[in-house]
């Protein structure tokens, strides 16, 4: 059981544009900013988001984060089939005094 | 290129010992912390600790603590992960990270598959 609630899957079609959350507590989302990676099957997992709302040189702005209270949420505009992967947010939580992740979310490119 | 090298996939039997390694490369090594984190085979992503190589100032995840030792050779620009006696729970997907700041963590290595089993 992950700290930070994810939901398992999401789908979209191509050129849509598809949102997943982040919940989690005080300690950690309510307290500390959110990250977010990406993780395609048999590759390393890669930073799409941090503090909260921030790009990487690199990432495409299709790609978008936001926070508030003690849920995130990643949305993906202009869906496309390359962005078929897991979604991990992560965050530091200030009573486990670690980083916990959320389960995952498997987004779909239908 | 900002790179971390991991060293390849391990078979180990339970009780056996292991020292998987992670290198930087194109950064000063010493300016930031490396991250460990594990992907048991159908799960998530679980952080385990982290390391500066600078001081070798270590920080474990409280579900790791005493489970493994991750240790640095800032002269080699490597990090590394540990197991004194493996168990076949270990059997995982590790990847290392360089972490820019605070807990991002931004580069990230190939992983390195540990499988144990008798």
């Amino acid at each position: 059981q992950s700290v930070l609630t994810q939901p398992p899957s999401a789908s979209g079609t191509p050129g849509q544009r598809v949102t997943m959350s982040c919940s989690g507590g005080s300690s950690n989302i309510g307290a500390n900013t959110v990250n977010w990676y990406q993780h395609l099957t048999g590759t390393a997992p890669k930073l799409l988001i941090y503090t909260n709302n921030q790009r990487p040189s690199g990432v495409p702005d299709r790609f978008s984060g936001s926070k508030s209270g003690t849920s995130a949420s990643l949305a993906i505009s202009g869906l496309q089939s390359e962005d078929e992967a897991d979604y991990y947010c992560a965050a530091w939580d200030d009573s486990l005094n670690s980083v916990v992740f959320g389960g995952g979310t498997k987004l779909t490119v239908l | 290129e900002v790179q971390v090298e991991q060293s390849g996939a391990e078979v180990k039997k339970p009780g056996e010992s292991l020292k998987i390694s992670c290198k930087g490369s194109g950064y000063t090594f010493t300016n930031y912390w490396i991250g460990w984190v594990r992907q048991v085979p159908g799960r998530g992503l679980e952080y385990m600790g982290i390391i500066n190589p600078g001081d070798s100032d270590t920080r474990y995840s409280p579900s790791f603590q005493g489970q493994v030792t991750i240790s640095v050779d800032k002269s080699i620009s490597t990090a590394y992960l540990q197991w004194s006696s493996l168990k076949a729970s270990d059997t995982a997907m590790y990847y290392c990270a360089r972490i820019l700041v605070a807990t991002v963590m931004d580069v990230w290595g190939q992983g390195t598959t540990v499988t144990v089993s008798s």
